[in-house]
């Protein structure tokens, strides 16, 4: 069966420190997709990166890095240098192809306080 | 609008009423999500549409939940008999088919 496992279930760094939130899936599906999204205060999901499962690359966007290990079955983000509007909650989610439908099964998410 | 537009932002029904949640999505984005986010949980699908065709509704967690998106652009979810457990955010999304999802700030919706 399908699952997203963010085990984290809040981490506080103090700002500037580095930040890594897991994420473990599950898929029986051969063609998926992962996806990182923060939702901030005031309640909106911002996507912020997908990653298909032929593509093991891994990718930086300035302060942000994402680790994608299909052997471990891992899709983990990083954030360098982190700051205070960095805090917000951040899911992890699956999208399987077979699905038909795109959509997105979600984990619990990780609540991220950066202090000052 | 640019982005995903929900109404209300909030709403507070009495237990046993009917209510009605609002989603406009992003214009020529065929694909529309609705999903329920309980409070400390992560969002959990509920149904999907492609255009005015619902074609899933798997989600759904009870015979008193409907949507509609009639013409293929605005869609409706709608509770009926509303119970205290219904109490959750209520996110919708739209997308082009197989792309990344933009999300609404949700309706969060309290049933006394």
């Amino acid at each position: 069966a399908q699952k997203v496992t963010q085990a984290q279930t809040e981490i506080s760094v103090v700002e500037k420190e580095d930040v890594t939130l897991d994420c473990v899936y599950e898929t029986r599906d051969t063609t998926y997709y992962l996806f990182w999204y923060k939702q901030p205060p005031s309640g909106e999901l911002v996507f912020l990166i997908r990653r298909n499962s032929f593509d093991e690359q891994n990718e930086i966007s300035g302060r942000y890095s994402w680790n994608f290990q299909k052997s471990t079955s891992s899709f983990n983000f990083t954030i360098t240098a982190s700051q205070v509007v960095d805090s917000a909650v951040y899911f992890c989610a699956l999208s399987e192809a077979a699905s038909g439908t795109y959509k997105y099964i979600f984990g619990t998410g990780t609540r991220l306080k950066v202090l000052a | 609008g640019a982005g995903v537009s929900q109404s209300p932002r909030y709403k507070v029904a009495k237990r046993g009423q009917d209510v009605a949640l609002r989603c406009d999505p992003i214009s020529g984005h065929v694909s529309l999500f609705w999903y329920q986010q309980a409070l400390g949980q992560g969002p959990e699908f509920l149904t999907y549409f492609q255009n005015e065709a619902q074609l899933d509704k798997s989600g759904l967690p009870s015979d008193r939940f409907f949507a509609e998106r009639p013409e293929g652009s605005v869609s409706t979810l709608k509770i009926q008999r509303t119970q205290q457990e219904d109490s959750a955010v209520y996110l919708c999304a739209s997308s082009l088919k197989g792309q990344p999802q933009h999300f609404g700030d949700g309706t969060r919706l309290s049933i006394l």
